[in-house]
């Protein structure tokens, strides 16, 4: 079975802190994906990367980062979080020409 | 922004089928019409996809119309597992931005004893 596996489940940051949400994916994907899930807003994407080193911005990337430097991980980072990106974080993989893209179990984070 | 339209919230009755709407009207004739779910607390999963045809596979059915403006994923015999957010998505099957997932805010589907 394919396997998006998120760093962590549930995360506490204070303000200003600098914070890593890591993912790893086992099936050599190409295309690696960070969601961010809030209440009546749905998923939204934040950046995407189609191949290593390679990133592009989603709907809503201002104050996140992203690195891909191995294939098979892709790092969503905040640089200074606060309050506002309280959220619940969702990892993705998918070949380029694939059908299906598979979900890590989510990382839910809380800025204090 | 999401290229589909779904009613936010349905019930079914269990062992019932649920029939689950989509508007696309705006599909190009290159885009596929994908179905996810997401079961509380959980990443979402794929379901099924099609481009014209009506599809089958073990979890669901999915009935476009010959317009391909809309389509009904069809869930036979709900049980209470199924109860979940069904998203309909519309997306080319390749890569690049336009082949990436969008999702709108999805249809609640739940299933009653």
């Amino acid at each position: 079975d394919v396997k998006v596996t998120q760093s962590s489940r549930y995360l506490v940051k204070r303000t200003g802190e600098k914070v890593f949400l890591e993912c790893v994916q086992d099936m050599d994907h190409e295309n690696m994906f960070w969601y961010r899930q809030d209440p009546g807003l749905g998923l939204r994407l934040i950046y995407f990367s189609y191949d290593v080193k390679m990133k592009e911005k989603g709907d809503i990337p201002e104050g996140y980062s992203v690195s891909r430097e191995k294939k098979e991980r892709f790092s969503l980072i905040l640089e200074s979080a606060s309050t506002n990106q309280t959220s619940m974080y969702l990892c993705a993989s998918r070949r380029t020409t694939g059908v299906e893209a598979f979900f890590g179990q989510g990382t839910r984070l809380t800025v204090v | 922004d999401a290229k589909t339209t779904q009613p936010p919230s349905m019930d079914c009755a269990e062992g019932r089928a649920a029939n689950l709407p989509c508007n696309h009207s705006t599909i190009s004739g290159n885009e596929y019409v994908y179905w996810y779910r997401q079961i509380h607390s959980q990443g979402p999963q794929y379901i099924i996809h099609g481009l014209k045809n009506n599809e089958t596979n073990e979890m669901a059915s999915l009935i476009i119309t010959e317009d391909r403006k809309s389509s009904t994923l069809i869930l036979p015999h709900a049980t209470l597992r199924d109860t979940a957010v069904y998203y309909c998505i519309v997306r080319v099957p390749y890569g690049g931005s336009q082949g990436n997932l969008i999702f709108g805010k999805g249809t609640k589907l739940s299933v009653k004893p």
